[in-house]
């Protein structure tokens, strides 16, 4: 089985901190993603990579930035948390066909 | 870029009854639409999908149906099971940049013993 792993389930940070949230998936897959889900709005996507070192921006990039130095491992950064950023963040990857995404189960982030 | 519009946005259904849950998107050249559930926790998995040069597909007690002229497409559930109660989402595969899917608003559907 596919297996998307994230780092924490639940944080809670403070306006102005930096934030890592990190994925691990374990099929080895080239594609992973970031996604911010928010009632109404879906899953709204934030960056993807399709290699190690490569990054391209989603729909909402801004205040978000990435890094994927190893294949597995996709991790998503907030250099600065504003509380607009409060939502659950889920990482997805997936196989050369980039068609079916496999998710994580999710980070619910909180910024006071 | 695509842009895809998720009705209703809740569905409450007796267990037994069917429901119907649809999507309509923007780009013409999207070929691929495929439908995610959530349960309680957990991340989105893929239920089933549908490619362009087909009109419907079915398994078990669900089925898409995809109608490309009028760009619009629909999940059915039959005989729904208090075990279907989770966040369904459509997508459509675009043709922007990396093919990147695009995601509904999503569904919440409950279903009631």
């Amino acid at each position: 089985d596919v297996k998307v792993t994230q780092s924490s389930r639940y944080l809670v940070k403070r306006t102005g901190e930096k934030v890592f949230l990190e994925c691990v998936q374990d099929m080895d897959h080239e594609n992973m993603f970031w996604y911010r889900q928010d009632p109404g709005l879906g899953l709204r996507l934030i960056y993807f990579s399709y290699d190690v070192k490569m990054k391209e921006k989603g729909d909402i990039p801004e205040g978000y930035s990435v890094s994927r130095e190893k294949k597995e491992r996709f991790s998503l950064i907030l250099e600065s948390a504003s509380t607009n950023q409060t939502s659950m963040y889920l990482c997805a990857s997936s196989g050369p066909n980039r068609n079916e995404q496999f998710f994580g189960p999710g980070t619910r982030l909180t910024v006071l | 870029g695509e842009n895809v519009e998720q009705h209703p946005s809740t569905l409450s259904v007796q267990e037994g009854d069917s429901a119907v849950i649809k999507c309509t998107y923007s780009d013409s050249a999207s070929n691929y639409f495929p439908w995610y559930k959530q349960e309680l926790g957990k991340g989105p998995q893929l239920i089933i999908d549908i490619r362009s040069n087909v009109g419907e597909k079915k398994d078990q007690r669900i089925a898409v149906t995809l109608n490309k002229t009028a760009k619009h497409f629909s999940l059915h559930i039959t005989e729904t099971q208090p075990e279907d109660s989770a966040v369904y989402f459509c997508a459509a595969k675009g043709n922007n940049a990396g093919n990147m899917l695009t995601f509904g608003g999503g569904t919440r559907l409950m279903v009631k013993p």
